[in-house]
């Protein structure tokens, strides 16, 4: 079966660097994306990746290892604002996204 | 109004009811999407629709039934819904909804549906 895993829970504090992983066992890969969910609304694209490496956007950060079936998320300077989910999110062979459960991030002042 | 809505955003209904759930994309995308989602679950693809064509079904009931007009507006009509179907419903657009890596899903608020 096709499976995505990442923490369920973090914590971290305002002003900090955190590092959410992602890891992945899918039937094909066409890409990795990141979105952002703040509680009751909806969810919003951060990132993709569909090379390996790091691809930088402001504070955020998202890494890709295809060969390990792996990902994170890099958010630096953390604030107040960046309290939310996370969701991984990977398309596989048949171009279909699949989901992981998303992170919650919790960020303490 | 920009981006993808969604109307209601709060629903109650009993499981005798029929209500219809409304969503609505302004950013000229061809593919539209009905996702359920349930507190620490993954989303769950319910639907897709290409050029106001479904593509998808995943095994849905049938007490859930999809309507595309248009390639700018979808419905989700609800009808004799049990208790568990409690649970976030999203809907989201894409350019393309076709074989394109990069093809990426812009999502509305969803609406919060309770099932007593």
């Amino acid at each position: 079966g096709q499976n995505i895993d990442q923490p369920t829970e973090m914590t971290a504090t305002e002003g900090a660097i955190v590092q959410i992983n992602c890891t992945y066992q899918t039937s094909g890969f066409n890409g990795l994306f990141w979105y952002q969910q703040h509680a009751g609304e909806a969810p919003t694209f951060l990132s993709y990746n569909v090379l390996d490496g790091l691809e930088e956007k402001g504070r955020f950060s998202s890494f890709l290892s295809r060969s390990k079936g792996y990902s994170y998320l890099l958010l630096k300077e953390l604030q107040m604002k960046d309290s939310a989910s996370y969701l991984c999110a990977v398309k596989d062979s048949n171009y279909q996204l699949i989901w992981g459960a998303g992170t919650k991030l919790i960020i303490k002042p | 109004e920009t981006g993808v809505t969604q109307t209601p955003r709060h629903l109650v209904m009993g499981m005798t009811n029929k209500k219809s759930l409304k969503c609505e994309q302004h950013l000229g995308h061809n593919a539209m999407y009905w996702y359920k989602q349930s507190a620490k679950k993954p989303l769950e693809l319910m639907f897709v629709y290409n050029f106001k064509e479904q593509t998808e079904n995943n095994s849905v009931p049938s007490r859930f039934s999809p309507e595309c007009p248009n390639s700018s507006h979808l419905f989700l009509h609800l009808h004799t819904l049990q208790p568990e179907d409690s649970a976030l419903y999203l809907c989201a657009s894409s350019r393309t909804g076709l074989a394109d890596n990069t093809d990426t899903q812009y999502f509305g608020p969803g609406t919060r549906l309770t099932v007593l």
